[in-house]
């Protein structure tokens, strides 16, 4: 079956422009995960979604990140007034359940480039 | 919260040799400590986990051991082949947590 989909695999955009990425999850995976992995970094949590439970959205750098997760499935991690230093890897993830002890299916990821 | 620091940074060895990549964590209630493996241009994936309530797991030719004690874990290969060339994440959590967090990862790069 398909894994884990992400779009756009690249973006390009200049510096203060707003972007979406999307993540398409695991069909009946629950459970749904963003990071972001910049160079020579590790993986940064993001936010998390599980079911109809409200996000943890803990790992949000700044109030211009938010995401949504629409009907349980597809989701999208909205970037506003973009910065350079939002440059990075943007990786999605599901899990059949819910919890970190689940093993995580990624996405290819998302490659943001803020010029 | 949970700090993960994982050491090398970068790590070569000869082909058919072993390698052993360490993480420690500074959260004495994680109790999961998973593996993820991220060859060049794809996505993570897991390749061996540990519980705490065991101190040694393998799979043909890795495994992980685990001191809880001392809060370190570490991930061993064994007869290293080419394919082994990736890099390599540690991450802790427990059971009460939703999410990983994730070392900075290891870039094994496996020499001919």
């Amino acid at each position: 079956g398909a894994g884990v989909s992400q779009s756009p695999s690249n973006k390009v955009t200049e510096k203060g422009k707003d972007v979406e990425l999307r993540c398409d999850p695991i069909s009946g995976h629950t459970a749904l995960y963003w990071y972001r992995q910049s160079l020579g970094q590790g993986l940064e949590f993001l936010i998390y979604f599980q079911g109809n439970s409200a996000p943890d959205k803990s790992g949000l750098p700044s109030d211009r990140f938010s995401a949504e997760r629409t009907g349980g499935s597809v989701s999208t991690l909205t970037i506003q007034r973009t910065q350079q230093e939002d440059s990075a890897v943007y990786l999605c993830a599901s899990s059949l359940g819910g919890g970190a002890r689940e093993k995580l299916f990624f996405g290819s990821g998302t490659q943001l480039s803020v010029l | 919260g949970e700090n993960v620091e994982q050491h090398p940074s970068t790590l070569s060895v000869q082909e058919g040799d072993s390698a052993v990549i360490k993480c420690t964590y500074s959260d004495s209630a994680s109790n999961y400590f998973p593996w993820y493996k991220q060859e060049l241009g794809k996505r993570p994936q897991l390749i061996i986990d540990i519980r705490s309530n065991v101190g040694e797991k393998k799979d043909q030719r890795i495994a992980v051991t685990l001191n809880k004690t001392a809060k370190h874990f570490s991930l061993h290969i064994t007869e290293t082949q080419p394919e082994d060339s990736a890099v390599y994440f540690c991450a802790a959590t427990n059971f009460g947590n939703e999410k990983l967090t994730f070392g900075t990862g290891t870039r094994l790069t496996i020499i001919p």
